[in-house]
């Protein structure tokens, strides 16, 4: 079975550009979650999607931020602008829901300039 | 806020002995307890888990134990092995297993 994929795995840019992550969960997996961890600290949720609708975006900065589930399947996660504070890694998880276990892609590297 | 802590970011073992990992948490909302794995440039990967009407959870290697009223929970690796040399985070769970919040990590080192 394959995993989650996410693309790119690294990303550069300067301070004011904008840029896109994108993730493929695992086949039938419902519920997609995009996560920002920070160096030095854990994964924080961004955002949650069961099938194509939004269930928590409470931790999302809204203003720079935006994420789309089309169809249900594959996600994705924008920044724009991006500042310095947001390199990180971001993570993309799916499971099957109702709390099920989480399987989490191999994060794409975010380095803001 | 943090409200799930790893007071500990690093922690070294000797081949063959026990790891003890700890974490501690304050919200007394949380119901489910989760241990993942994380490899250098891999995504965390799921351990272990355990609900807060149990106070011990094992699995082969790895055991999980949770005291509540303390709002500790700790994780053992008996015995350690070399592959086990990951970061090891801590998150914790309402009812619904799902919105997952995670401690800071430890880094464990097993040496051979």
């Amino acid at each position: 079975e394959a995993g989650v994929a996410q693309s790119p795995r690294y990303k550069i840019i300067e301070k004011r550009q904008s840029v896109a992550f994108w993730c493929n969960p695992i086949s039938g997996h419902a519920t997609l979650y995009w996560y920002q961890q920070i160096l030095g600290q854990g994964p924080k949720l961004l955002i949650q999607f069961q099938n194509n609708g939004v269930v928590d975006d409470s931790q999302l900065p809204k203003d720079r931020f935006s994420a789309e589930r089309l169809k249900g399947v594959d996600s994705t996660l924008k920044i724009q602008p991006a500042k310095l504070e947001d390199s990180a890694v971001y993570l993309c998880a799916s499971s099957l829901g109702g709390g099920g276990e989480q399987y989490f892609g191999p994060g794409t590297r975010l380095t803001v300039t | 806020d943090q409200q799930v802590k790893q007071n500990s970011p690093s922690l070294s073992v000797q081949e063959g002995r026990i790891s003890i990992l700890n974490c501690d948490y304050t919200n007394s909302m949380f119901d489910y307890f989760l241990w993942y794995k994380k490899y250098p440039a891999e995504g965390p990967t799921f351990l272990i888990s355990i609900s807060s009407i149990k106070d011990k959870n094992e699995d082969g290697r790895f055991t999980v134990f949770l005291n509540k009223s303390a709002k500790h929970l700790s994780l053992h690796i008996v015995p350690s092995q070399p592959g086990d040399s990951a970061v090891y985070f801590c998150a914790a769970s309402g009812s619904s297993g799902d919105k997952l919040t995670f401690g800071t990590g430890t880094r464990l080192a097993v040496r051979p």
